[in-house]
């Protein structure tokens, strides 16, 4: 499957402040999908990408995938408590799994 | 609108024990993803279905076997139970064939082997 590598490990920011996680993978990805996993809850997808360079929109969240398929990242603006959970960056390849990033855990201090 | 039901929520087994997670698709997805998450982990890949035949596999160790059923529910089924098997167990369904397409989890199965 795809290797995908996520970046922070863990983010704390304050209510307000932006937040940013990075996924790169060292092969080309046919696609890349984003969830979010809410303490104790479950992963819920949030987007997928599938065009060299798309950069997509959900309110305060901007995702972009790289020109070259092989990064993306997601953007949050003007964190709220609300944004708190951990995001993952999946990829599927053209095999039925998805592979998920190591995640960012996100907490926003009120 | 219906989602993907896994059973049983919580699940506690002494270790050497079987165990046995089912999991209910979303009516009309015909691709099914078992997962397991330990704590402060990303969910691991474990096997996939296709149309009720096993599709992909990923880190299931041999203990584990898992199948999925006429009426596209499946199951999970654990033997010799270890204590590093305690986790999240999370089923997930998609359509048009999984590829690319958006995961739906189901809620968990946590599992806790003593």
């Amino acid at each position: 499957g795809q290797q995908v590598m996520q970046i922070p490990q863990y983010q704390h920011v304050q209510e307000g402040e932006d937040f940013t996680t990075y996924c790169n993978s060292s092969t080309t990805l046919s696609n890349i999908q984003w969830y979010k996993q809410r303490p104790g809850g479950h992963p819920v997808f949030l987007i997928q990408l599938v065009k060299s360079g798309e950069v997509k929109k959900q309110k305060r969240l901007t995702f972009q995938f790289g020109e070259a398929k092989k990064n993306s990242s997601l953007h949050i603006t003007a964190t709220q408590t609300t944004d708190v959970g951990t995001y993952f960056c999946a990829a599927s390849g053209s095999a039925r799994q998805l592979t998920f990033g190591s995640g960012t855990q996100l907490t926003v201090l009120p | 609108a219906a989602g993907v039901i896994q059973s049983p929520r919580h699940l506690i087994k002494e270790k050497r024990e079987t165990a046995t997670l089912k999991c209910y698709p979303i009516p009309r997805h015909d691709t099914v993803y078992w997962y397991q998450q330990g704590p402060g982990q990303d969910p691991q890949f474990l096997i996939s279905f296709y149309e009720k035949m096993q599709s992909d596999k990923g880190s299931i160790p041999d203990r584990f076997s898992a199948q999925q059923f006429s009426d596209y529910h499946s199951e999970l089924n654990m033997s010799s139970l270890e204590l590093g098997d305690s986790a999240l167990y999370f089923c997930a369904s998609s359509q048009r064939g999984g590829r690319g397409t958006e995961a739906f989890f189901g809620q968990g199965t946590r599992l806790t082997v003593v």
